[in-house]
């Protein structure tokens, strides 16, 4: 089946520990974002790849990093710099150019 | 920065009830955006408009494209249990490259009227 795989669903972490999550979709997306969520907000972009090896900061990429050396692979660091982790992370795939984006089931991150 | 108002931002419903929403900016957008998150899930597009004015369903959803380009809305009609959820509007502005610039609303949360 087509579609968007983020690990681990949960993940629970020490301060001072940085964490990846996983991202891979097999729908031959060009592009590839990460998305934070917290409650009673929206989606706020965190970083975007629109080709492999090439990636951009979104609107909150303090204390984060990305790399994308596989076109169906696109993991999230989230380094022990970022003050707030603890959050709801959304990978998605799809065309930036039409807003139509398939979002992966989530990764949610509790820092203890 | 751009902002999308959404509104309402949380209502409760009885099964058969019809359900609007709508979202407004000061800003215009090229196109606009539904989306439907379940609780623990990802967002799933349920409607997307590009030109002012387009009015387009899928099933029992209804979304138009405001004729101003500031504005959506989105009816659910004869709501069922399992239309519960966040409902999420976002705004899309192209610059003339393959990268648009997508504005996510802060959701409508839809439950059930206990």
């Amino acid at each position: 089946d087509g579609g968007i795989t983020q690990s681990p669903k949960y993940l629970f972490r020490k301060e001072g520990q940085n964490v990846t999550l996983s991202c891979e979709q097999n729908l031959n997306h060009d592009a590839m974002y990460w998305y934070r969520q917290d409650p009673g907000q929206g989606l706020r972009l965190i970083y975007y790849s629109q080709i492999v090896n090439d990636f951009q900061k979104g609107d909150i990429a303090e204390g984060y990093s990305v790399s994308r050396e596989k076109k169906e692979s696109f993991p999230l660091t989230v380094t022990s710099a970022q003050k707030n982790p603890t959050a709801f992370y959304l990978c998605a795939s799809g065309d930036l150019g039409t807003g139509e984006l398939f979002f992966g089931e989530g990764s949610r991150l509790t820092v203890l | 920065g751009q902002q999308l108002n959404q509104s309402p931002q949380s209502m409760f419903i009885q099964e058969g009830e019809d359900v609007s929403m709508n979202c407004t900016s000061s800003s215009i957008f090229n196109t606009w955006l539904w989306y439907k998150q379940d609780p623990g899930e990802g967002p799933v597009l349920l409607i997307a408009l590009y030109k002012a004015g387009e009015l387009t369903s899928n099933g029992r959803l209804t979304a138009q494209f405001g004729i101003t380009r500031k504005d959506s809305f989105l009816n659910i009609s004869a709501s069922i249990p399992s239309d519960v959820g966040i409902y999420f509007c976002a705004g899309l502005r192209n610059y003339g490259g393959s990268q648009g610039n997508l504005i996510f609303g802060k959701g409508t949360k839809l439950s059930v009227k206990p």
